[in-house]
């Protein structure tokens, strides 16, 4: 199995411009999360979907972030616009209901917004 | 609300000898999942070991262990023969309904 997949790997941007960070999950996974990690926070959830819906995104910072799943092999986590304070390391993972809750992490996307 | 705390930012370990990190949780569920995560430098999280909370028995992976102890709301890691490459950040993590919460993290090194 190729494993959670995550692009880009890095991502340097400019303060204002719109950042698209994509996600493929392990296929027969039905749940995916977005993560951020920053040296000051942790590890925090953003949002997750359950079956391609968006169950929680309590997590969601503000207005500027936005997630979707389209179907169920693919995600996407949108910044727009970017600041500063966004620059972080964000993770995608996913995991199969019900098949014991491991869930399985991508290889993040560093984020620079400068 | 579900809290996972880890009380120890850093450790250190020599070589071949055991290390354990220690991970205390709060919930009122009586259903859940517990994990351990290890981040190298490269920032993969990966799993170490899982634990489901209705098992009596400790998890064990290679030289990998967990003592959980459900009353007390502890699920401590046990490394023994410490490698080289065990040197990194350890998350200890819960999980129910999909509501996942993860710990601070424990930056262990290994010392030759």
């Amino acid at each position: 199995d190729a494993g959670v997949i995550q692009s880009p790997r890095h991502e340097v941007t400019e303060m204002g411009q719109e950042v698209t960070l994509r996600c493929k999950p392990i296929s027969g996974h039905n749940s995916l999360f977005w993560y951020r990690q920053t040296m000051m926070r942790g590890l925090e959830l953003l949002i997750y979907f359950n079956n391609n819906v968006p169950i929680d995104d309590s997590g969601m910072p503000e207005d500027r972030f936005s997630a979707k799943m389209p179907n169920a092999s693919f995600s996407t986590l949108k910044i727009q616009p970017s600041e500063p304070r966004d620059s972080a390391v964000y993770f995608c993972a996913s995991t199969r209901w019900g098949s014991g809750e491991t869930q399985y992490f991508g290889p993040g996307t560093r984020l620079l917004v400068l | 609300a579900q809290t996972v705390t880890q009380s120890q930012p850093e450790m250190s370990v020599q070589e071949a000898e055991t290390v354990t990190l220690s991970c205390t949780y709060d919930t009122s569920e009586n259903n859940y999942y517990l994990f351990w995560y290890k981040q190298p430098p490269s920032r993969q999280m990966i799993l170490v070991i899982r634990q489901e909370a209705y098992k009596q028995q400790n998890a064990t992976e290679n030289r990998f262990s967990v003592n959980f102890q459900k009353a007390a709301k502890s699920f401590s890691l046990k490394i023994s023969d410490s490698q080289l490459g065990d040197t990194a950040m350890y998350f200890c993590a819960f999980i129910n309904n999909n509501d996942m919460r993860f710990g601070a993290g424990t930056r262990l090194t290994v010392k030759p």
